[in-house]
């Protein structure tokens, strides 16, 4: 399976903790975003790396938000002291290089349930 | 964040109907992209449309880029069950960077 990957696919955590989740995007794909979704709701942009240039943050991205793409291939995205309104689900999505290509292809999500 | 209006919110059919949803703007999009996503998921693009007044089909599936640029429809033709799901529209409005989301039709179709 060639398509966007990651881990974990669910996640439960206490309150104050912290947790780090993996995107492995479609290789050759330089572009790489993350994305919060709740429920009822659509996807709600969270930041933007070209290759591993972190290019765009959502002012959604509170500082106990950090993500790094640190070789231009796979991300990170960890939360620290975790809260409750943290949980959610969290989508990685990757799109080819080229300016006029916007589609976006989006992995199976992480599913984050602070306790 | 900005959202698109999408509607209808919900719909509930029997087997073999046809579905439309569509979504608008208030501001002019370059792209229109058609996504669905099944629960515990992410989701998966059906369409894509980069002009406008384009139509595009995938299937049962047939999408357009509203003249306007601030509006896009999608129709299902001939439903069957396994179309349940969330359709999402989202759009683009050339900074490359983001799309911006509809809030979603829930479809159910009944056998």
């Amino acid at each position: 399976d060639t398509g966007v990957s990651q881990d974990p696919r669910h996640k439960i955590t206490k309150r104050g903790q912290n947790v780090t989740f993996r995107c492995d995007p479609i290789s050759e794909h330089n572009r790489l975003y993350w994305y919060r979704q709740t429920l009822g709701q659509g996807p709600e942009f969270l930041t933007y790396f070209q290759n591993e240039a972190q290019l765009e943050k959502s002012r959604l991205l509170s500082d106990r938000f950090s993500a790094e793409r640190p070789k231009g291939s796979f991300s990170t995205l960890e939360i620290q002291r975790t809260e409750q309104g943290d949980s959610a689900m969290y989508l990685c999505a990757s799109r080819p290089p080229g300016g006029s290509y916007n589609e976006q292809f989006f992995g199976p999500g992480t599913r984050l349930t602070v306790l | 964040g900005q959202q698109l209006n999408q509607s209808p919110q919900s719909m509930f059919i029997q087997e073999g109907e046809d579905v439309s949803m569509n979504c608008t703007s208030s501001s002019i999009f370059n792209t229109w992209l058609w996504y669905k996503q099944d629960p515990g998921e992410g989701p998966v693009l059906l369409i894509a449309l980069y002009k406008a007044g384009e139509l595009t089909s995938n299937g049962r599936l047939t999408a357009q880029f509203g003249i306007t640029r601030k509006d896009s429809f999608l129709n299902i033709s001939a439903s069957i069950p396994s179309d349940v799901g969330i359709y999402f529209c989202a759009g683009n409005a050339g900074n490359n960077r983001k799309l911006i989301w509809g809030l979603g039709t829930s479809l159910a179709v009944n056998p």
